[in-house]
């Protein structure tokens, strides 16, 4: 059973400094890793999408790898600033024929101006 | 870019009442989700479908049905509202390897 863990819960960061979040699953047949932002009471926006056969996606200050072998992925985010202060979760897309996502809990964090 | 519409942002029903939820999408994706989310609890599937007049059942489906009459609507119906069924339900398509276009999310309260 493939599931997805996100660990810290919460992060407080400065603003201005480089982070990463981390995000591991227990299962490495997967088929894909989402990157998801989400602001308090909204939607999720798609922030970053791996195939399994990618080693890394980037996205303006947004830098998401993959490695299936040790179950893990980090979503590192260059120079933070207050407006990514968000909750971000990491899903991961199984190889079978449900087409499930596994989701994992997030990380809320806070940028400190 | 993919839309994902979600009728309404915040509703409040009366325990016992029937409740649409309605989702729309502009690129004629295949497939549709429908999300609850609760604090400590995270996202879970619902129900999902792979195509017009196709459903299959998430993780928790009791006291849920849906609807898919066209590709780009997938309604989710509450047969009878119950307090416990207060949440944030969240929509979602995709198509074939791309990844999941969500919608902003229709927060109900049950009363």
């Amino acid at each position: 059973k493939q599931e997805v863990t996100q660990i810290p819960a919460a992060l407080s960061v400065p603003e201005g400094e480089n982070l990463v979040l981390n995000c591991s699953f227990t299962d490495s047949a997967i088929y894909n890793l989402q990157w998801f932002r989400q602001d308090p009471g909204k939607g999720l926006t798609s922030l970053l999408l791996i195939q399994s056969s990618q080693r890394e996606q980037t996205s303006g200050r947004l830098n998401a790898s993959l490695d299936k072998s040790s179950g893990r992925s980090t979503l590192y985010i260059a120079a933070s600033q207050p407006g990514d202060s968000a909750t971000y979760l990491c899903a991961v897309r199984r190889v079978n024929r449900d087409d499930k996502i596994i989701f994992g809990k997030g990380t809320r964090l806070h940028i400190l101006p | 870019d993919v839309k994902v519409t979600q009728s309404s942002r915040y509703l409040v029903k009366r325990t016992g009442e029937k409740v649409f939820l309605e989702c729309v999408q502009d690129m004629d994706h295949e497939n549709m989700f429908w999300y609850r989310q609760d604090p400590g609890l995270g996202l879970r599937l619902i129900y999902f479908s792979y195509d017009v007049k196709m459903k299959e059942k998430g993780d928790i489906p009791e006291g849920y049905s849906v609807s898919r009459e066209k590709k780009e609507r997938f309604s989710l119906i509450l047969e009878s509202a119950s307090t416990n069924q207060t949440s944030m339900y969240l929509c979602a398509s995709r198509t074939g390897g791309r990844g999941y276009t969500f919608g902003s999310g229709t927060r109900l309260t049950v009363v």
